[in-house]
């Protein structure tokens, strides 16, 4: 029961160098999102997307990318990364249910540093 | 503004000792309200969650949290806690959208 996949784990990048955070979830959840969290300041959404083929922008996506590839994927992009971008983050999925309310399940990470 | 403040930063208690968490939470709708704990190294866990009805919910590891709409509060509580309770605590509030607002997290510190 993998729930919410991650890749990578750890991954060392110099300024202005491009990767793609990868993330999986197989638990026919609808919504999936990209957050990262920085010390002192909790988690922040970098994007967002509500079912398949849409995504919408979070508190803080300026420098991200994101492509929702189909149900079970959703991928983050960094074009030109920047020191500012050294974080840990999060995927995570959810699905609404009968209460209304979205209950998020998450992914263990990614720590990204950029020298 | 939708906000959630989790006004402190560290906390240090000793095994079997109780603990609150305070959560102190900004939102124009009716709130989602969550719990949420972090072991190093890991992803976020969810401990227990608030929807409607019973304003005290029970969750999981012998916590529980009470709703108190007059304050804006949804503070974490544990009768006695154990070493393995170390870890991050985060709180957040979410509505009828797809968006969860977490607060700063509290880093609890468990004494033998």
């Amino acid at each position: 029961n993998a729930g919410v996949t991650q890749t990578p784990k750890f991954q060392v990048l110099k300024t202005g160098q491009s990767m793609t955070l990868q993330c999986a979830q197989d638990m026919n959840h609808n919504s999936m999102y990209w957050y990262r969290q920085d010390p002192g300041m909790g988690l922040r959404l970098i994007y967002y997307s509500a079912s398949e083929g849409t995504t919408d922008k979070g508190e803080v996506p300026n420098g991200y990318n994101v492509s929702r590839l189909n149900k079970r994927e959703f991928s983050l992009r960094l074009e030109s990364a920047a020191p500012s971008q050294t974080s840990v983050y999060f995927c995570a999925s959810s699905e609404r249910g009968a209460s209304g309310a979205n209950v998020l399940t998450f992914g263990a990470g990614s720590r990204l540093t950029v020298l | 503004a939708q906000s959630v403040t989790q006004p402190d930063i560290h906390i240090t208690v000793s095994e079997g000792a109780s603990l609150e968490l305070r959560c102190n939470y900004s939102y124009g709708a009716t709130p989602y309200l969550f719990w949420y704990v972090q072991s190093p190294g890991q992803g976020l866990q969810l401990l227990l969650k608030y929807f409607s009805g019973d304003t005290l919910v029970q969750g999981i590891k012998g916590f529980e949290a009470e709703f108190k709409r007059s304050q804006s509060s949804f503070n974490l509580r544990k009768p006695s806690v154990h070493w393995s309770d170390a870890a991050e605590y985060f709180c957040a509030v979410g509505g009828a959208t797809n968006k969860l607002i977490f607060g700063t997290g509290t880093l609890l510190a468990v004494q033998p």
